[in-house]
């Protein structure tokens, strides 16, 4: 069953503008990840953010969790044309990482 | 991506065909996933595998059987597909089967049955 559900579905944004996805989720969880995936490609880890952290860097990323909201938020800051990608949470169910459907990002130049 | 390989990367294959697709992971890790993905739908987890036992298999039809010869080898052999299995199909790794491990993926096979 899906677990997390990104929103929105696409964002298209100019090089230099920050970018902001959210994650909403259903049930209670220890860990969200965020990931992201280039046309075509596999997934590559971004971020590991735990139920007790509410905030967490990562050069241009920032993630914030609100387990009471039962959602997560990614910003990109500063986009580059490179970051066009989709990106994906998963939350652990059962020891096991559970997929949305994802945020395709455009940035333009 | 890096340290998780899968051959081949794009594969045509027809409804009475057999083929396999391989993944290889070079990070010493326990686990390994097969993932489906298609267009506008959620990543779906097919097989876990750890220390080389399967641990999980997510309702697949049997025209999709997993084999896991060793940690470091992973492989999905196919046949009598249907036209919709084609999809990417993805290979992870992580350290252990642990919702806090972080899973490595390898590029994916692009697979299209006709």
């Amino acid at each position: 069953s899906q677990q997390g559900e990104e929103d929105p579905q696409a964002l298209s944004i100019q090089e230099g503008e920050n970018a902001t996805m959210n994650c909403s989720y259903k049930t209670s969880i220890n860990n969200l990840q965020w990931y992201r995936q280039n046309s075509g490609r596999g997934l590559v880890h971004l971020i590991l953010i735990r139920s007790n952290e509410r905030e967490k860097h990562s050069g241009r990323l920032r993630v914030t969790l609100d387990t009471s909201k039962k959602s997560s938020s990614l910003l990109i800051t500063a986009s580059r044309a490179a970051d066009t990608a989709s990106y994906f949470c998963a939350t652990d169910a059962s020891e096991k990482l559970v997929f949305g459907k994802g945020t395709k990002l455009t940035v333009n130049p | 991506e890096t340290g998780v390989t899968q051959t081949p990367r794009h594969l045509v294959m027809g409804m009475t065909n057999k083929k396999s697709l391989k993944c290889e992971q070079h990070l010493g890790h326990n686990a390994m996933y097969w993932y489906k993905q298609s267009a506008k739908k959620p990543l779906e987890l097919m097989f876990v595998y750890s220390l080389e036992e399967r641990v999980e298999n997510n309702s697949v039809p049997s025209r999709f059987s997993p084999e896991c010869p060793n940690s470091s080898h992973l492989f999905l052999h196919l046949h009598t597909l249907q036209p919709e299995d084609s999809a990417l199909y993805l290979c992870a790794s992580s350290q252990e089967i642990r919702g806090r491990d972080e899973q490595y993926f390898g590029p994916g096979t692009r697979l299209t049955v006709t």
